[in-house]
């Protein structure tokens, strides 16, 4: 079993909807959760962190963790194409320096 | 501030050959790391390091070493490159591994260097 799942998409939805991407994690230890955006050949960068069940909100952008169903969500409202991009979830153990990443998901905003 | 920056950005190796990767930050950041990206995949760490001095493997250490001198400067070296190293390599910083609920573990990461082996 993968560390990590995540639906590799494309996930395609017109301009001005909710985006929902998904992740599931195995290990129960995980404290720390990211979402990462990477554009095509370029390098990832921080969207949102979350530590805490529940929700998360930062403008256009909520993340969502649920430890117990060992899940974390990013939902982006109001889709631009400039969203276009793959979506990596990753998390950090308590006691470790790793981040585990997710293949990603690739999400498409039809103009 | 520059952020993390890498060199080179694309390098052609053949197979046998050694070379290294650089990695600099300006943002005196405690923690560095190196991944690897392979196609449609996500990250791998590759080592990491907690300061000058200090490094220690990660998930696929094997063909690779790292030193950290100073806290700036964090290369990673290839020696006898094998084709299964193609891949782009990302290299990441991070004020500190952070404690729940603070901001200080997120990781910065450079352009990426791409590297083909043939």
């Amino acid at each position: 079993q993968k560390e990590v799942e995540q639906n590799s998409g494309p996930l395609s939805v017109p301009e001005g909807a909710i985006a929902s991407l998904n992740c599931t994690y195995s290990d129960r230890g995980s404290q720390s959760f990211f979402w990462y955006r990477q554009y095509s050949g370029k390098s990832p960068e921080l969207i949102m962190f979350i530590y805490s069940n529940g929700d998360k909100e930062d403008g256009r952008f909520t993340a969502q963790l649920n430890k117990a169903s060992q899940y974390v969500s990013l939902l982006i409202r109001d889709s631009q194409p400039s969203d276009s991009a793959t979506y990596l979830c990753a998390y950090r153990m308590d006691s470790s320096y790793k981040l585990i990443f997710g293949s990603g998901t690739r999400l498409l905003v039809r103009p | 501030n520059a952020g993390v920056t890498q060199t080179p950005k694309f390098r052609i190796l053949k197979i046998g050959q050694s070379m290294t990767l650089q990695c600099t930050q300006d943002m005196n950041h405690n923690y560095m790391y190196w991944y690897r990206q392979d196609p449609g995949m996500g990250l791998k760490l590759i080592y990491y390091s907690v300061g000058a001095g200090i490094t220690d493997k990660g998930e696929v250490p094997n063909g690779y070493n790292v030193s950290r001198s100073t806290t700036e400067d964090f290369p990673l070296r290839l020696e006898l490159a094998a084709p299964s190293q193609t891949s782009v390599y990302f290299c990441a910083s991070s004020y500190d591994r952070g404690a729940a609920g603070g901001s200080g573990e997120t990781q910065y990461f450079g352009p990426g260097t791409r590297l083909l082996v043939l």
